[in-house]
């Protein structure tokens, strides 16, 4: 099946600068979209979604914005803080729950430096 | 509210066995996926059950395998086991007209 990428697999910033993170999709008939976190030893935590008749919803630090026209997914973080240190995986599916369910993307490791 | 539980949390077995993954949904939830999460391979979808009946597998040999029970409970069955099943082994429930996942915290399968 398509699959979801990201384009950077390791992320480095300084804590308090804002951080973005970002994701291709691939298959245009997705219509709902997620971003969840990761922490070692833990199952993903949802963070935020957005489904495809937005191109912005925020959250409390958190903004995803979604370009259908170049099937990209971005999410961004303020004023980054060193618990939000994770994996962040954003995920593409249909609003019906979808027969594959949800399609991940490979992850990104935010890292946060002092 | 108790979220998605799975057990056990680690589980080590030898190549050729076979391993019983189970996952406990939010109460509520009728929808179960498990999902196989390899190092480096992100989130590989393996099976979505709802309402008792399996509704859809992903791109997995037929060695993976499982049910869901009346309570909604599920559970993974993984025969002869390969070297390569070594895998954080994820759970994930939602509810209709919900379309987030809530997932468990995995359970951590090695084989050796």
């Amino acid at each position: 099946g398509e699959s979801v990428g990201l384009h950077l697999p390791t992320l480095s910033v300084q804590e308090g600068d804002n951080s973005i993170i970002n994701c291709a999709y691939s298959n245009s008939a997705s219509d709902y979209f997620i971003w969840y976190k990761q922490e070692s030893g833990k199952g993903p935590q949802f963070i935020i979604d957005i489904r495809s008749n937005m191109d912005k919803r925020q959250g409390q630090r958190v903004t995803v914005l979604l370009n259908k026209t170049v099937k990209h997914l971005s999410l961004q973080i303020a004023a980054t803080q060193p618990g939000d240190s994770a994996v962040y995986f954003c995920a593409e599916g249909d609003s019906g729950g979808g027969a594959d369910g949800l399609t991940f993307g490979k992850g990104t490791h935010l890292i946060i430096q002092p | 509210e108790a979220g998605v539980t799975q057990s056990p949390t680690h589980l080590i077995k030898t190549r050729g066995q076979q391993a019983t993954l189970r996952c406990s949904p939010i109460s509520g939830h009728t929808s179960v996926y498990w999902y196989q999460q390899a190092l480096g391979l992100g989130l590989q979808f393996l099976l979505w059950y709802d309402e008792g009946e399996e509704r859809n597998r992903g791109n997995f040999p037929p060695r993976f395998s499982g049910r869901q029970f009346p309570n909604y409970s599920s559970e993974l069955n993984v025969n002869a086991l390969e070297l390569e099943d070594s895998a954080l082994y994820l759970c994930a429930s939602r509810t209709r007209g919900v379309y987030g996942y809530t997932f468990g915290s995995g359970t951590r399968l090695t084989v050796v």
